[in-house]
């Protein structure tokens, strides 16, 4: 039972470069959401998906882009990375329970920009 | 601005004694809480919900929400070293779309 699947576990690219963070998740969630997280600043939501073809920004979308390419999966895109753009980043899908969304984290990606 | 607040830390604690951990947050029309757990160098995972005022108990962990106050807390009795961890306090947003806020986290620490 796989649950939320990231890839690239680990990446580090140069100021100015693309890359696409997969994440697929086997739990039949309608939503699934792209955090970053940075010592001292918490969990943050770059975007979201509330169900398949729907996506929203969240708190910090700038510099990113994001991909519902079908119900399992939601990619998540640099397309000219930063260094302000080093983090790890959590992709995590939910389930609604007493209208709240209950998440389910992957393992994380960690991203250095140089 | 909505805001979810917790000390960093980090909490330490002797083996065996009671953890306690504390959240505020700042948005009166939240209606769900979440407490995650999360090892050093894992993603969160889920321990603790909790929606209605007063306490909820699971094995060693408790939660207790109190909306008046804004406040929602976390105990763990009986700590063990594999307790340590940091601790985030999830608040659901007011309104339809439900995303969560988290906290920055609390730092524990079980010495045997």
């Amino acid at each position: 039972n796989a649950g939320v699947t990231q890839t690239p576990k680990f990446q580090v690219l140069k100021t100015g470069q693309s890359m696409t963070l997969q994440c697929a998740q086997d739990m039949n969630h309608n939503s699934m959401y792209w955090y970053r997280q940075d010592p001292g600043m918490g969990l943050r939501l770059i975007y979201y998906s509330a169900s398949e073809g729907t996506t929203d920004k969240g708190e910090v979308p700038n510099g990113y882009n994001v991909s519902r390419l079908n119900k399992r999966e939601f990619s998540l895109r640099l397309e000219s990375a930063a260094p302000s753009q080093t983090s790890v980043y959590f992709c995590a899908s939910s389930v609604t329970e007493a209208g709240a969304n209950v998440l389910t984290f992957g393992a994380g990606s960690r991203l250095t920009v140089l | 601005q909505k805001e979810v607040e917790q000390n960093s830390g980090p909490l330490s604690v002797p083996e065996g004694a009671i953890a306690s951990l504390n959240c505020t947050y700042s948005d009166r029309g939240s209606q769900s809480f979440f407490w995650y757990r999360q090892y050093s160098g894992k993603s969160p995972e889920l321990i603790m919900s909790i929606y209605s005022n007063g306490d909820k108990e699971d094995g060693r962990f408790t939660a207790q929400l109190n909306k008046a106050s804004q406040y929602v807390s976390l105990l763990i009795r009986d700590s063990q070293p594999s307790d340590s961890a940091t601790y985030l306090c999830a608040v659901k947003e007011g309104g339809s779309q439900g995303n969560l806020i988290f906290g920055k986290g609390t730092k524990l620490s079980v010495k045997p």
